[in-house]
């Protein structure tokens, strides 16, 4: 299994829709993160969870709800979302969350709202 | 507050050393990251740079200077496999991670 996987790859959405994105990371690690990647944007941090507790909430709309059910799954759950939120969404972990671990990524879910 | 630059795209030939510059602004400093993405890829680690000075890594050499608040990561004899985005990050706080733009490198042939 490779480190950090991220399913689907690929999703296309309505404004009334339903969906999840999840990750799964094989490395053992403590900590587990969701990342909005827009083009010519500096990765943007949403959610952070440590031990599957939320240690970080970066005043993300409540449109996205995260949910960590142990320390190696994490999933991101979409709802009545904007044509705004169309971007690459990525999920990390690292195993030292004092700020000098390195990232470890899932190689990202492109979402697009119509 | 707390800031990272970098340039959006830089363009070089294969076979030449290509230079990406990274300037930051940060409260605290706890070392600074180069990440690797190739379009439709993960992000990948390539360097962490802590202390002033020259790491080299192959191909790859990451420099630091803490008193400029600025770092340069310098790819030598270039190969067209590394066109890619380069992110350059820096961490503040527990669990946050400042990161730039990124610079998208073009490597002609």
């Amino acid at each position: 299994e490779t480190g950090v996987t991220q399913t689907p790859r690929h999703l296309v959405m309505g404004m009334t829709n339903k969906k999840s994105l999840k990750c799964e990371q094989h490395l053992g690690h403590n900590a587990m993160y969701w990342y909005k990647q827009s083009a010519k944007k500096p990765l943007e941090l949403m959610f952070v969870y440590s031990l599957e507790e939320r240690v970080e909430n970066n005043s993300v709309p409540s449109r996205f709800s995260p949910e960590c059910p142990n320390s190696s799954h994490l999933f991101l759950h979409l709802h009545t979302l904007q044509p705004e939120d169309s971007a690459l969404y990525l999920c990390a972990s690292s195993q030292d969350g004092g700020g000098a671990g390195e990232l470890f990524f899932g190689e990202g879910s492109r979402l697009t709202v119509l | 507050g707390q800031n990272i630059d970098q340039p959006t795209e830089m363009t070089a030939t294969e076979g030449a050393i290509v230079q990406i510059n990274c300037t930051y602004q940060t409260s605290g400093f706890n070392g600074l990251f180069w990440y690797q993405q190739h379009a439709g890829e993960a992000p990948t680690f390539l360097s962490y740079n802590v202390l002033d000075g020259l790491e080299e890594k192959g191909r790859f050499s990451s420099f630091l200077s803490r008193s400029k608040g600025y770092s340069y990561l310098l790819l030598k004899e270039l190969q067209m496999k590394d066109s890619a985005s380069y992110l350059c990050a820096v961490p503040s706080g527990t669990y946050k991670y400042i990161f730039g733009t990124g610079t998208r490198l073009k490597v002609l042939a």
